[in-house]
């Protein structure tokens, strides 16, 4: 089983609509979960933090289900704009600030 | 703060010829990452130096890949001999432990072709 496993998709979304992505961790001790943006030919960029409690940035709210060993990220009111790939990274070891991503899954909002 | 420097941007090179890359981190980072992202997958992390000590190389193919980073400061990933399946993006990133870890942020990475 991969570390951290992702939907590759693509997911092509209506303008305006909501979308969700999950990512699942096979390490259960792991400590701090990221969700990254990635533009076609550009670098990754940090997005969001995941914490316990969830938590809300706008339009983005990203959770977390330690129980079930997964993170989501929830895009409401999709834009043209939010269309990109988006990385989840979780960080497997305390004391240790490695990250780990999944393969990313594609979005492409549709006008 | 000025973020993570990387040079050269693009570079096209034979196989087994040989390459390097370089990295300078944000200031005072002591974490220093190299991750390389093949084309539809996801960044896969190459070697974490602290200071100028290796933390992690384990999934670094080291009959091929060196990197160093000789002063805690910048670091060098190089390529000796290149494969074709070593194209890829070469991304390098930092991170502080005086911080809380807020997730790390990334260089524009080094686009390589070996053709």
């Amino acid at each position: 089983r991969k570390e951290v496993e992702q939907d590759p998709g693509p997911f092509n979304v209506p303008e305006g609509a909501t979308v969700a992505f999950n990512c699942t961790y096979s390490n259960s001790a792991s400590q701090s979960f990221f969700w990254y943006r990635q533009d076609c030919r550009k670098e990754p960029k940090l997005l969001m933090s995941v914490y316990s409690s969830g938590n809300e940035d706008g339009r983005f709210t990203a959770q977390l289900n330690r129980a079930s060993q997964y993170i989501s990220l929830l895009i409401r009111d999709s834009k043209l704009s939010d269309s990109a790939t988006y990385l989840c990274a979780v960080n497997p070891n305390f004391g240790n600030e490695k990250l780990t991503f999944g393969t990313g899954t594609r979005l492409t909002i549709i006008p | 703060e000025a973020g993570v420097a990387q040079s050269p941007r693009y570079k096209i090179i034979e196989k087994r010829q040989s390459v390097a890359f370089w990295c300078n981190p944000i200031s005072g980072h002591a974490t220093l990452y190299w991750y390389q992202q093949i084309l539809g997958q996801g960044p896969k992390l190459l070697i974490q130096f602290q200071n100028n000590g290796v933390v992690d190389d384990s999934q670094l193919p080291k009959d091929r890949f060196s990197a160093e980073r000789l002063k805690g400061v910048d670091s060098t990933l190089k390529i000796q001999p290149a494969k074709l399946e070593d194209s890829a993006v070469y991304l390098c990133a930092s991170s502080s432990r005086d911080t809380n870890f807020y997730g790390y942020t990334f260089g524009s990475g080094t686009r390589l072709t070996v053709v």
